[in-house]
């Protein structure tokens, strides 16, 4: 079966544009997770979905960032006015349930290039 | 509040020695920990997962890590280094809050001499 995918695999754009960054999960999966990792990093986490609802975006780093997951699948990062300090790799991950020990599963992530 | 701490931010060892990352971690609840190994340019890979059961965990490619409660460790090792573990690998704690939310260490990155 697929695993967890991301598109675009990389995204080169000039500061102040707006981008959007796209997660599909492991079908059937209920739980969706967003990390930022830098360079020499691990990953950061951004914001929790369970099923449609947000249900933790405290890692959210300021009200540049937004994301959605309008149907309980698939979900869209969305950054405005970008900034050089967002370059990074944006990953992805699902899980079968939000509850504790639940292997996440990610995806290869999205490379960020704020010029 | 949760953390974890990788001492180590490089560990090299010679093919076929053993394998020791070392991982500390602070969490207000009973933990899960987890290990994930990343590639370059591939994805992260679950290698083991703790989650309150056996304390000496076995994971895939002949990793495995024992929680010690005592200690706040979660060390991951392996008997024998082979050239395919150069990798960076994650120490990964989560706190029994209702849901997995996850906080990653810095990475420690092992290199494998032949």
């Amino acid at each position: 079966g697929a695993g967890v995918s991301q598109t675009p695999s990389n995204k080169v754009t000039e500061k102040g544009k707006y981008v959007e960054l796209r997660c599909d999960p492991i079908s059937g999966h209920t739980a969706l997770y967003w990390y930022r990792q830098s360079l020499g990093q691990g990953p950061e986490f951004l914001i929790y979905f369970q099923g449609t609802g947000a249900a933790d975006d405290s890692g959210l780093p300021n009200d540049r960032f937004f994301a959605v997951r309008p149907e309980g699948s698939v979900s869209t990062l969305k950054i405005q006015r970008t900034e050089r300090g967002d370059s990074a790799v944006y990953l992805c991950a699902s899980s079968s349930s939000g509850g504790q020990g639940g292997e996440q599963f990610f995806g290869p992530g999205t490379r960020l290039t704020v010029l | 509040a949760q953390s974890v701490t990788q001492l180590d931010s490089h560990v090299s060892v010679s093919e076929g020695t053993p394998v020791l990352l070392r991982c500390n971690y602070s969490s207000s609840y009973s933990p899960s920990l987890f290990w994930y190994v990343q590639h370059p340019n591939k994805g992260l890979q679950l290698l083991l997962k703790y989650t309150s059961a056996a304390t000496l965990v076995k994971g895939i490619n002949g990793f495995e890590a024992e929680f010690k409660k005592s200690e706040t460790s979660f060390h991951l090792t392996k008997p024998s280094a082979h050239m395919s573990d150069a990798a960076e690998y994650f120490c990964v704690v989560s706190d029994s809050g209702g849901y997995q939310k996850v906080t990653f260490g810095t990475g420690t990155k092992l290199q494998v001499i032949p």
